[in-house]
């Protein structure tokens, strides 16, 4: 069935660093790629999304890459802060209102 | 906008019992969204309405989960009896039909059956 991938699991990064999430999905008619990010206690949070008709986009610190031959994409965080801890899903969509959850990745920014 | 409310934010109840968990989407919205959120399975999608119309429950996990969305503003999703391995953190998200494609989720309800 349709599956996402995510790697890693946890990423413990010093403050100012870099930060890299990667998403491989199954499903080659997935057209949509959204990234959430979810503190304690709350739900998910929309922080990024990219569209297949796009390789690449940015927000500010935060940036989305897209591999369709690969079937792959990876979230970007440069100079990370301590409040970009949290924990960060992808998602794969082909359209349909429903998404594939990726598994989480626990991001803690080191002060 | 308050964004989409759930209630309650924890519920603990006794095996065997009716729970039932309450969900406002946001004003608008036509597609609402029935996640649960476990350590060992994800976040896994239950069930979706489209215009207050079930549209795909192929998530739910038995017919002890029931979800109703009587109109625009309201939805609920039941559990009937409860058991333990229900336990889990519920969310109600919802979107609009056009526009981007994001969810907006609520603060979800922890549920407890002990």
């Amino acid at each position: 069935g349709e599956n996402v991938e995510q790697h890693p699991s946890t990423l413990s990064v010093q403050e100012g660093d870099s930060a890299v999430i990667k998403c491989t999905y199954s499903d080659s008619a997935s057209n949509y790629f959204p990234w959430y990010k979810q503190e304690l206690g709350k739900g998910p949070q929309l922080i990024i999304d990219i569209r297949s008709n796009v390789g690449e986009k940015k927000d500010q610190r935060i940036a989305v890459t897209l591999n369709k031959t690969a079937k792959h994409f990876s979230l970007h965080i440069t100079e990370t802060q301590p409040e970009d801890s949290a924990v960060y899903f992808c998602a794969a969509s082909r359209g349909t209102y429903k998404y594939i959850f990726g598994t989480g990745t626990r991001l803690k920014v080191l002060a | 906008d308050a964004g989409v409310i759930q209630s309650p934010r924890h519920e603990v109840t006794e095996m065997g019992q009716e729970v039932t968990l309450r969900c406002k989407p946001i004003s608008g919205h036509d597609y609402l969204f029935w996640y649960r959120q476990t350590m060992m399975r994800g976040l896994e999608l239950l069930i979706y309405f489209n215009n207050n119309v079930p549209i795909d429950d192929s998530g739910m996990p038995e017919d002890r989960f029931s979800a109703k969305m009587p109109n625009a503003s309201f939805s609920t999703l039941k559990i009937q009896p409860s058991e333990p391995r229900d336990s889990a953190v519920y969310f109600c998200a919802s979107r609009a039909g056009t526009g981007n494609y994001g969810y907006t989720f609520g603060s979800g309800t922890r549920l407890t059956v002990v």
